[in-house]
């Protein structure tokens, strides 16, 4: 198994371009989360998908970002229009839970660097 | 709302030496508790996974949760240089049939030989 794979590993973009990074999740796994991390927030959660579905948005990052799960092999994370703001390292992960167990791992991250 | 708040912030230690961390929350219904490592540049490697108080041991890591005092720690047996990096614990809160995760801000561990 291969674990949570991310892509691009780096992206550096122009302000107000549109960028699409993309995750494929642990086989089997049905959650997926996307998050945004900083030095200085820490972890945010920017999208929860549970079996595909949509089940957090990130509340204040609804207007620019976008997640998608068409398949439960596959996701992406769209951020338009790009802003300087926006430069961090950008974390997939997904995780399969029971009432007594908890598997999850984490993708190696993006780094977004924002112009 | 979950706050999770984790000290100290950085901790210094010897090799060989116990290194102990400390994470508390405020949601009374927190169910599942993980700690985190990441070291500089790469993705989160999940450590140990509590669900009941006590006491629950991955090789060299431990992590023991006291659900009343709204505490969990995690204790690194005999630390390495190569356990120098950043640990985050996260805390979850089943809502439904969401999983809903919140992680504190850190705490940096540098390992002296």
């Amino acid at each position: 198994d291969a674990g949570v794979t991310q892509t691009p590993r780096h992206e550096v973009a122009e302000k107000g371009q549109t960028i699409i990074l993309k995750c494929e999740p642990v086989s089997g796994h049905n959650d997926l989360f996307w998050y945004r991390q900083t030095k200085i927030q820490g972890l945010e959660l920017l999208s929860y998908f549970r079996s595909k579905s949509l089940m957090e948005d990130g509340g204040a990052f609804k207007d620019r970002f976008k997640a998608e799960m068409l398949n439960s092999s596959f996701s992406t994370l769209k951020i338009q229009p790009t802003e300087p703001k926006d430069s961090a390292v950008y974390l997939c992960a997904s995780s399969f839970r029971t009432v007594s167990s908890y598997e999850q791992y984490f993708g190696p991250g993006t780094r977004l660097t924002v112009l | 709302q979950q706050k999770v708040q984790q000290s100290p912030e950085s901790l210094t230690v010897s090799e060989g030496a116990m290194a102990s961390l400390n994470c508390t929350f405020s949601d009374g219904t927190s169910d599942n508790f993980r700690w985190y490592r990441q070291h500089s540049g790469k993705g989160l490697e999940m450590l140990v996974s509590i669900f009941s108080d006590g006491e629950k041991e991955e090789g060299r890591f431990t992590a023991h949760l006291n659900r009343a005092s709204l505490h969990v720690s995690l204790h690194i047996r005999e630390p390495q240089p190569s356990d120098s990096a950043v640990y985050l614990c996260a805390v979850s809160s089943p809502s439904s049939n969401t999983d809903k995760v919140v992680f504190g801000t850190g705490t940096r561990l540098q390992v002296s030989p």
